[in-house]
């Protein structure tokens, strides 16, 4: 079974609005959880980086939250823009080591 | 601000060719990891160094081999190539904060192997 679950797993959204991805884990000890996107066929370029004690990070128009009781964590998007258009991709990592968990992603298409 | 670059971008190898892929880090980065992503697939940790010396190890198989430098970048090499070894391999580098854990891995855009 996989250590991080993304819901949904695809979705499609008008521009201009909102949309909020889900991601959970199991990873355990729990070090950090990062969120990236990747376009198709480039590499994953990072947006948020979440500690156990962090609840919420922005980066623009991207607002992570962290619940580490519940090992739940969020992606939202504000005012989508036609270069949303991606793959986010929740990932985890676990103390001790920097060995990390990836989710499938959530595929995200954003259309005029 | 400089990225993580890799080379070849694409690469076509027919099957028990060998090839090698390189892989430049952000500048002061001392930790290089690499992933293989299949078709569809999330990324596979293959193997990590640090400060030259191999620091994890994933499912790389036995066929490939990599190693870090002393200018820190790194080359995965692998032999005797097979059809499912088509891929995207990322390399992704980060500080390793004196052993503690790293920092954000900072991913390149990777190079795309086809085995035909």
């Amino acid at each position: 079974k996989n250590q991080v679950e993304q819901s949904p797993q695809s979705l499609i959204i008008l521009e201009g609005k909102n949309c909020t991805l889900q991601c959970n884990y199991t990873v355990s000890p729990f070090s950090n959880l990062r969120w990236y996107k990747q376009d198709t066929g480039r590499g994953p370029v990072s947006l948020t980086i979440m500690t156990f004690s962090e609840n919420t990070k922005s980066n623009g128009r991207y607002t992570a939250t962290l619940d580490a009781d519940t090992k739940q964590s969020s992606l939202h998007i504000t005012a989508s823009q036609l270069s949303d258009s991606a793959s986010y991709i929740c990932v985890v990592s676990a103390r001790g080591n920097n060995r990390l968990a990836f989710g499938k992603g959530n595929q995200v298409v954003v259309i005029p | 601000a400089a990225g993580v670059i890799q080379s070849p971008r694409h690469l076509i190898k027919e099957k028990r060719e060998t090839a090698t892929l390189k892989c430049y880090p952000i500048p002061r980065h001392d930790t290089v990891y690499w992933y293989q992503q299949g078709p569809g697939q999330d990324p596979q940790f293959l193997i990590s160094f640090y400060e030259k010396m191999q620091s994890d190890k994933g499912s790389i198989p036995d066929r490939f081999s990599a190693q870090q430098f002393s200018d820190y970048h790194s080359e995965l090499n692998m032999s005797s190539l097979e059809l499912g070894d088509s891929a995207l391999y990322f390399c992704a580098s980060a500080i390793e904060r004196g052993g503690r854990g790293t920092d954000t891995q900072y991913f390149g855009p990777g190079t795309r192997l086809t085995v035909l």
